[in-house]
Order: C-alpha cells, then sequence, then structure tokens
C-alpha cells in the first residue's frame, strides 16, 4: 500500500537555526514529492515540488531527493518564527493518488 | 491565481444526520479533485479521487455509500457525510489540480464536529 512516513513528529530550533523534516515513500512508483505547510485554520500550502536527484534550493528552502532511497528532506536554513508551521510531504504516485506524511510541527524560537 | 474555496468553514451535526459540503475551483480548470480528512491528530486520509473522463474512485474504508462525490464540471465538487458519528469528525479538505505536473490547491476546509 502506498504510504509516506514522515519524521521528526515535532521539531524545535532557534531563530536563525536549520530546520530539517524527513519523509520516506513506501512506493518506489512516485512521480513527484511536495512540501506543504498548513497554520492553523488554514488548509496547506504547497511550499515546493521536487522531482530529480539532488537539491532544488528556493530562497531558504531546499528540498533533496534520493530516488534509490525514496528519501526526500526539506531543509529551512535561517529559521524564522514566521516559518512555525505543521508541514507535510506528499508523494504523487502514477496512478495519480497523492498521499501525505504525518506531519512535522515546527516551533523557531525567537 | 488559484484558489478553491470550501463551504461550509464549520458545521455541527447531530450524531445520525448527514452534512453536504462543498468545494470551487476559482481561476482555473481542476483536472481533479481529491477529498481528504484530516484527523485532530492532524493526520491526513485520502477519501476519494475524482478526475475528468473517470469514475470517482474511493479509497480503502471511504465508500461512495457514506461518502458519495458529486463532480458535475470543472469547477465544482460536493461531498456529502450520510449518517455522520463521531468517527467522522475532522476538518475534510478539498484539493483541486489543474494539471498532472501541479500541486493540489486545497480549500481551508470544512471542520465537522458531530454531537
Amino acid at each position: 500500500q502506498q504510504k509516506v512516513q514522515q519524521s521528526p513528529e515535532s521539531l524545535s530550533v532557534p531563530e536563525g537555526g536549520m530546520a530539517s523534516l524527513n519523509c520516506t515513500s513506501s512506493d518506489r512508483n512516485f512521480q513527484y514529492f511536495w512540501w506543504y505547510r498548513q497554520h492553523s485554520g488554514e488548509g496547506p500550502k504547497a511550499l515546493m515540488s521536487i522531482f530529480s536527484d539532488g537539491d532544488k534550493k528556493e530562497g531558504r528552502f531546499t528540498a533533496h531527493l534520493n530516488k534509490a532511497s525514496l528519501h526526500v528532506s526539506l531543509h529551512i536554513r535561517d529559521s524564522q518564527p514566521s516559518d512555525s508551521a505543521l508541514y507535510f510531504c506528499a508523494a504523487i504516485y502514477s496512478n495519480n493518488r497523492i498521499f501525505f506524511g504525518d506531519g512535522t510541527q515546527l516551533v523557531v524560537k525567537p | 491565481g488559484a484558489l478553491v474555496y470550501q463551504y461550509p468553514r464549520r458545521t455541527i451535526c447531530k450524531s445520525g444526520t448527514s452534512m453536504r459540503m462543498e468545494c470551487q475551483a476559482v481561476g482555473f480548470q481542476a483536472t481533479s479533485v481529491a477529498w481528504y480528512r484530516q484527523s485532530p491528530q492532524k493526520t491526513f486520509e485520502l477519501i476519494a479521487l475524482s478526475t475528468v473522463n473517470s469514475a470517482i474512485k474511493y479509497e480503502q474504508n471511504f465508500t461512495q455509500e457514506k461518502f458519495p462525490i458529486s463532480h458535475p464540471n470543472l469547477s465544482f465538487s460536493s461531498m456529502t457525510v450520510l449518517n455522520a458519528y463521531l468517527e467522522d469528525r475532522g476538518l475534510y479538505l478539498c484539493g483541486a489540480r489543474r494539471g498532472e505536473a501541479e500541486t493540489l490547491y486545497f480549500g481551508s476546509g470544512t471542520r465537522l464536529t458531530v454531537l
């Protein structure tokens, strides 16, 4: 069954620090990974996608994909208190289904 | 820009009753619509995926008899929770895509409370 494992469940980093989030797919038939961020009371909003091996950088956010290990990570450098939110990875599979990880609650402390 | 509106934002229903929620894509034509339920623990469950020119596909543990979905056009989808009970409570999210390489654009969700 297609499933996405996400870790850690929660993460606290000081302002200016680096936050690292991880996800692993149970099925290698994925097309893309997306990272989403959700603030309280809102639906999740897409941050960035990655589908090629290696790094993809967008501002302070860098996604890394290793297709061989079915693993994707998100690194947030120079973390800001406004980055505090619930982060989800989502895998889009070849059958068009999209499954989410269980989320990482990020807290950036001033 | 691409926006997805969901209505109502929150609803309370008595155990055993039903409620309908709506999802509208604004500014784009959705090639597929996915309905999710986010539990109080924040985890996502995929309920069903509705794709243009294909039948609606329900995931395991979710059925058309319990969660009938209507997707009359590329911009509008509605889902009903029939005979709701405590285990049906949560935030129901509608996500719409405008192409295979595109992300899901989510609405703010409909929060269902069952008394």
